[in-house]
Order: structure tokens, then sequence, then C-alpha cells
């Protein structure tokens, strides 16, 4: 059965204290992993796509990286700004051209000032 | 650009009433789908479309029925409603091979 979990389910940082939050998955074939950010009150804002172990993407202060087991998002130096739900999303490669993506339950990130 | 926008964003229904919820997306996007949120489940797949005149069941399609008559347009039906069905939903659209792009949401109780 496929499966995306997420680790750790909460997460409190200080301001500028790294930090990675991690999803692990079981998928057939997986053809794309998400990662999104929720804000309360809001849908998930997408963030980064990633394809193929090895592959690594970055925006402002956020990195995401893939092996052919889990991804990692890496929060280097987080803001209070950066306080949100973080969801993991992958998409597996068998029912067609569907876009369907299977989601893990998310890390909620605190960052305190 | 609106993106994607779900109407209405709160509604308090009884056990039994029927309801619609509507999403409209302004990107011109194929693929339309309809999710719920729940508390320690995460987002789970209803229905979707991957064009207009077609809907397709996903993870937990019982209880409502979609419609999908143009393609801006997804409708979310409730035909009698039930606690069960008390949740968040949100819907997503996209193109092929493009990352779905998220509504706020619907927040629907149930009493």
């Amino acid at each position: 059965e496929d499966q995306v979990t997420q680790s750790p389910e909460a997460l409190r940082l200080q301001e500028g204290e790294s930090s990675s939050l991690n999803c692990s998955y079981t998928v057939s074939g997986l053809r794309g992993l998400f990662w999104y950010r929720q804000d309360p009150g809001k849908g998930p804002e997408f963030l980064f796509t990633l394809y193929s172990a090895g592959e690594e993407k970055e925006k402002e202060r956020l990195k995401a990286t893939l092996t052919k087991k889990e991804s990692f998002l890496h929060i280097t130096a987080p803001k209070p700004e950066d306080s949100a739900t973080y969801l993991c999303a992958v998409q597996a490669g068998y029912g067609g051209a569907t876009n369907k993506l299977i989601f893990g339950t998310g890390t909620l990130l605190a960052v305190q000032p | 650009n609106a993106g994607v926008t779900q109407t209405p964003k709160f509604r308090v229904l009884k056990t039994g009433q029927s309801m619609t919820l509507l999403c409209a997306q302004d990107m011109n996007h194929e693929y339309m789908y309809w999710y719920r949120q729940d508390p320690g489940m995460g987002l789970r797949l209803i229905h979707y479309s991957v064009g207009e005149g077609t809907t397709a069941k996903g993870e937990v399609p019982d209880g409502y029925n979609v419609s999908r008559l143009k393609k801006q347009n997804f409708l979310l039906g409730l035909e009698s409603a039930a606690p069960s069905q008390t949740s968040v939903y949100f819907c997503a659209s996209t193109d092929p091979n493009q990352p779905q792009h998220f509504g706020d949401g619907t927040r629907l109780s149930i009493l």
C-alpha cells in the first residue's frame, strides 16, 4: 500500500535554530514528491517538486532533498514567519495521467522569536 | 488572478440536509480535485476530474457526488449530510505534470 509518513508531528524552534523535517514514503513508482506549506485557515501553498533521488531545490531558507526512500525539508536560520504546517505528498506511477497525490499528515512548525 | 475560489467558506448543516460546494478556477486547468482534511488524517481525495464532463472516485467517495459541466467549475454535493462529514473541504486544480493549486477551503459542520 502506498504510504507517506511525516516526522516529527510537531517541532518548536527558536529563531535562527536550523532543523530538518522528514517525509518517508513507500510508493509504486515515484513520479514526483511535493512539499506544501499550509497556514492556519488557508489552503496548501506549493513549495517544491522533486522527481529523482539526489535532486535538491532551494527557496529562501528552505531546501528540499530526495532519496529513494525519503525526503527532507531543511530549514536554515528560521524566522517566526516560517511557522506553518508543512505537508509532503507523492504522486505514484500507476493510474495514468491523473496527477493524484497521496498526502502525509504534516509537521506543525512553530518558530519562536 | 483569483486562482481557485471556493464557496461558501463556512456552513452549518443539520443531519439529513443536502448542499453543494462550489469550486471555480480561472487558470484554465484540465484537472480538478476535491479533498477533505481531518485532524490526524491528512488530506484525502474524495473525487476528481481529468476534464470537462468527466469524474472519477478517489479514496473516500461514499456520501458525495460531483459534477464538472464546465471546465472552470467542479461541484461537490452532499445528498444527505451526516456528522461524519464534518470536515474542511479543499478544492485543487492543475494541468498534467504540474503541481496542484488549492483554494482556501470550506469549513463544514454537520449537527
